[in-house]
């Protein structure tokens, strides 16, 4: 089946700690995203990618990076510059033809600082 | 900068009964498109409806349908015979031609009532 997977489920951070967030998607799609939801407020855009090995800041790229070495996979790496880490991370995908476009979401990933 | 706005931060309705979500936007935009998504417990993000701005006929998909209101920029969400597999936030969203990335309401929490 078609879909897109992400990992971990729940992911744990040490001060001082990068940690990866793991998208993979088999949909074929060209674009991706990542997303950073907090109780009480909207989905905020971190990073997108159009197509391989080219991306795009979003609303709040500050202390995180991402790559898009394959097209089907957008790693998101949140950095110890990022002071407020925890929240919910949503990987999304779609097809990526310039026009707006239905996208798909992934499970997500729970960050926690300890 | 346009803006999605969910009035309701949480909606209660009874099982089998008809119960309306409230979404305004703002925009200069006139190619668009809104989105209505639903988060479950499970916090999978799922697609519920869309319409594209240039119809005038409002989507429907099967117990859901919208009121697309283009000059009063509201996009309201009304199910019908809810069911409590209908218990989730609901967000709606934004996005204009030609770009990707959407803007996210702030969430209506729906209760089903037994």
């Amino acid at each position: 089946d078609g879909g897109i997977t992400q990992s971990p489920k729940y992911l744990f951070r040490k001060e001082g700690q990068n940690v990866t967030l793991s998208c993979e998607q088999n949909l074929n799609h060209d674009a991706m995203y990542w997303y950073r939801q907090d109780p009480g407020q909207g989905l905020r855009l971190i990073y997108y990618s159009q197509i391989v090995n080219d991306f795009q800041k979003g609303d709040i790229a500050e202390g995180y990076s991402v790559s898009r070495e394959k097209k089907e996979s957008f790693p998101l790496t949140v950095t110890s510059a990022q002071k407020n880490p925890t929240a919910f991370y949503l990987c999304a995908s779609s097809m990526g033809t310039l026009q707006v476009e239905t996208q798909y979401f992934g499970p997500g990933t729970r960050l926690l600082v300890l | 900068a346009q803006t999605v706005t969910q009035s309701q931060p949480e909606m209660s309705v009874q099982e089998a009964e008809t119960v309306t979500l409230s979404c305004t936007y703002d925009t200069s935009e006139s190619d668009y498109y809104l989105f209505w998504y639903k988060q479950p417990p499970s916090r999978q993000m799922i697609l519920v409806i869309r319409q594209e701005a240039y119809k005038q006929q409002n989507a429907t998909e099967n117990r859901f349908s919208v009121n697309f209101q283009k000059a009063a920029k509201s996009f309201s969400l009304k199910i019908s015979d809810s069911q409590l597999g209908d218990a989730a936030m609901y967000f709606c969203a934004y996005g204009a031609s030609g770009t990707y990335k959407y803007i996210f309401g702030t969430g209506t929490r729906l209760k089903v009532l037994a």
